[in-house]
């Protein structure tokens, strides 16, 4: 199936840096969205995005819905190593309310 | 906040057995929740929509007599797995939809399918 492109595929930090992602579609989306997930977990929500330009911030999370409706990048500020874990994008069309998923983003945080 | 639960949250089966995984919706009622699967190491793949009360829409590709899907009631999806193979052995994640003034999914915490 579809999904979208999203870059780095993984990354080691030091703890306390900031961390950048960003995820690209081809196509425009309606509604951006972020989660991470644990091993063995489902993913869990963090920030969602529902106006092109719209920037949403979530405690050391900040994130943005490009103004082309074509992409999204999420950062997380200060990182620490409870911050481990995969990130996911999605975005969706309204009316259809199927997600389609980034390919993941693997952060490691050393301490 | 949005709750979603799974159970079971692993299964061991043997191979032919038929595996029922049930996906509840918490603190809110969900006319729409979905079907995933994951592989290790990679993204979440939708295998249906399952709709409350009419027939699941499954994405190409997957056999919907394989993967029965049935939603009941505004709170409850369940997904059967039919004689299950070890091919079929993978992490199945639901999710539900809120609706309101924003239209997001909640995830469930996974189930864990092992076929011996």
């Amino acid at each position: 199936g579809q999904q979208l492109n999203q870059s780095p595929q993984s990354m080691f930090i030091q703890e306390g840096e900031d961390v950048s992602m960003n995820c690209t579609s081809s196509s425009i989306f309606n509604t951006w969205l972020w989660y991470k997930q644990d091993p063995g977990e489902g993913p869990v929500l963090l920030i969602a995005l529902y106006k092109a330009g719209e920037l949403t911030s979530n405690g050391r999370l900040t994130a943005q819905f490009g103004i082309t409706r074509k992409d999204s990048f999420l950062n997380i500020s200060a990182s620490i190593p409870s911050d481990v874990g995969i990130y996911f994008c999605a975005g969706f069309t309204s009316g259809t309310y199927k997600y389609i998923f980034g390919t993941g983003t693997r952060l490691k945080v050393l301490a | 906040g949005a709750v979603v639960s799974q159970h079971p949250s692993w299964v061991i089966c043997k191979s032919g057995t038929s595996v029922k995984i049930e996906c509840r919706s918490l603190d809110f009622q969900a006319t729409t929740m979905f079907w995933y699967r994951q592989f290790p190491k990679q993204s979440l793949m939708l295998m249906a929509t399952s709709n409350e009360g009419s027939k699941a829409t499954y994405e190409q590709g997957v056999e919907k007599d394989k993967f029965l899907i049935n939603h009941a009631s505004l709170t409850l999806s369940t997904l059967t797995v039919t004689s299950a193979h070890p091919e079929d052995s993978s992490f199945y994640i639901c999710s539900a939809l809120r609706t309101g003034s924003t239209d997001t999914q909640y995830f469930g915490p996974g189930t864990r399918l092992t076929v011996l």
